[in-house]
């Protein structure tokens, strides 16, 4: 099946610093890319959907300004979570589509 | 607005027994696909079913897709440890880029 790689697995900052995560379709060509965020023993929560070349559409209650997304190639999404803080700390998980859903590994960000 | 719901919500059951949980919606989706997801991973596609009626067998694991297109069960015949994790379902539309996600069956197999 397709492979979407997340980098990275897991980070520590300091609250107050941003943080970039990389979601890389690494055999298949994603024009649209979804990013979620899951907190501990729930489900996946839809965040964002990322759209290569064009602006990312974000769900309700999720900051656009908070959490930035760049979609600049065909292989390439990244979200910035922006000035973070504790309650940010959360499983952030990207997927792609590649006639079905693939996911990435996930990356664990605890804000200090 | 498609909704999907999975039920039982939380299954905790002794290695061996069988168990089959749902996934359940009032819309019709064009495919439905599992996913197992393990503690402090991404989702890992187990299985896609696309025709009304469709049985797919896994190993021990079966699935099937309501005749509507509406509803899935998984069905997990002699469990074992390492099938505990979280079940998740999720919805396709005909262009096969918008998702509906379930809100998972988190099942606990113990030994």
């Amino acid at each position: 099946g397709a492979v979407v790689s997340q980098h990275p697995s897991r980070v520590i900052c300091k609250s107050g610093t941003s943080v970039k995560i990389e979601c890389r379709s690494l055999d298949f060509q994603a024009t649209t890319m979804f990013w979620y965020r899951q907190f501990p023993k729930q489900s996946l929560m839809l965040m964002a959907t990322s759209n290569e070349g064009s602006k990312a559409t974000y769900e309700q209650g999720v900051e656009k300004d908070k959490f930035l997304i760049n979609h600049a190639s065909l292989t390439l999404s990244t979200l910035t979570v922006t000035s973070a803080h504790p309650e940010d700390s959360s499983f952030y998980i990207c997927s792609a589509v590649d006639e079905k859903l693939f996911f990435g590994s996930g990356t664990q960000l605890s804000v200090l | 607005t498609q909704l999907l719901e999975q039920s039982p919500q939380f299954l905790s059951i002794q290695e061996g027994e069988n168990l089959t949980v749902y996934c359940n919606s009032s819309s019709v989706f064009s495919s439905l696909q599992w996913y197992r997801q393990e503690p402090g991973e991404g989702p890992v596609l187990l299985v896609t079913v696309v025709t009304g009626g469709e049985v797919k067998k896994l190993k021990r694991l079966t699935f099937q897709f309501g005749d509507a297109r509406k509803d899935s069960s998984l069905h997990i015949t002699a469990a074992q440890t390492g099938d505990t994790g979280l079940y998740l379902c999720a919805g396709g539309d005909n262009y096969g880029q918008n998702f509906v996600f379930g809100p998972g069956t988190r099942l606990s197999v113990l030994p």
